[in-house]
């Protein structure tokens, strides 16, 4: 059974702040990461994908990769009141995307 | 707005009904996915299809039924459904299956009363 495993929160951050959010996953042989944000009642948004080792960055996201220790994580610098969703992770292995749990995280004015 | 678009956005149906899901997506994906998605719950992969053809059924049982007349178009026939089959009915599309990230359309949330 491959796994993706993320904490499912709530993860409550004062707006202006760094949220962390976590993913580790149990395939070695994965490739593939995605970040996806979804809000309640709407569907999946990709926000960020991540093949190699180390950090990517797109406006105030910021994914890293380690593949040496099975983890994902995704920084969102200057948190707004619009980040609060649901983030899942996603990992690619053998043309399946497994998905995470995902983390509910609420930013606080 | 998605560039993946789904029909209709709400479906509600009897346990006896027929009725269809549409998904169309115009960005050249040779690969598109339905998936399932209850409340609170990551979305679940029923089918995916490579280049017009099934490749991945994910022991879905048969009252779903997914079909791809053509490499724009994905429909999921449903047939005979259960009241546990409501859930949010959610088409993805990627350029091809494999490290390829998945585009989601808005969804069909499906009630079976």
């Amino acid at each position: 059974q491959k796994e993706v495993e993320q904490n499912s929160g709530p993860l409550s951050v004062p707006e202006g702040a760094i949220a962390s959010l976590n993913c580790t996953y149990s395939d070695r042989g994965s490739q593939s990461f995605f970040w996806y944000r979804q809000y309640s009642g709407k569907s999946p948004e990709l926000i960020m994908s991540i093949y190699s080792n180390g950090d990517k960055e797109d406006g105030r996201f910021t994914a890293q990769l380690n593949k040496a220790s099975q983890y994902v994580s995704l920084l969102i610098r200057d948190s707004q009141p619009s980040d609060s969703a649901t983030y899942l992770c996603a990992v690619m292995g053998n043309e399946k995307l497994t998905f995470g749990t995902g983390t509910r995280l609420t930013i606080i004015p | 707005d998605t560039e993946v678009t789904q029909t209709p956005k709400h479906l509600v149906m009897g346990m006896t009904n027929k009725k269809s899901l549409k998904c169309e997506q115009h960005m050249g994906h040779r690969a598109m996915y339905w998936y399932k998605q209850k409340a609170k719950k990551p979305p679940e992969l029923m089918f995916v299809y490579s280049y017009e053809k099934l490749s991945i059924n994910e022991s879905v049982p048969s009252r779903f039924s997914p079909e791809c007349p053509n490499s724009s178009l994905l429909n999921l026939h449903l047939h005979a459904l259960q009241p546990e089959d409501s859930a949010l009915y959610l088409c993805a599309s990627s350029q091809v299956v494999s490290n390829q990230p998945q585009h989601f359309g808005d969804g069909t949330r499906l009630s079976i009363l």
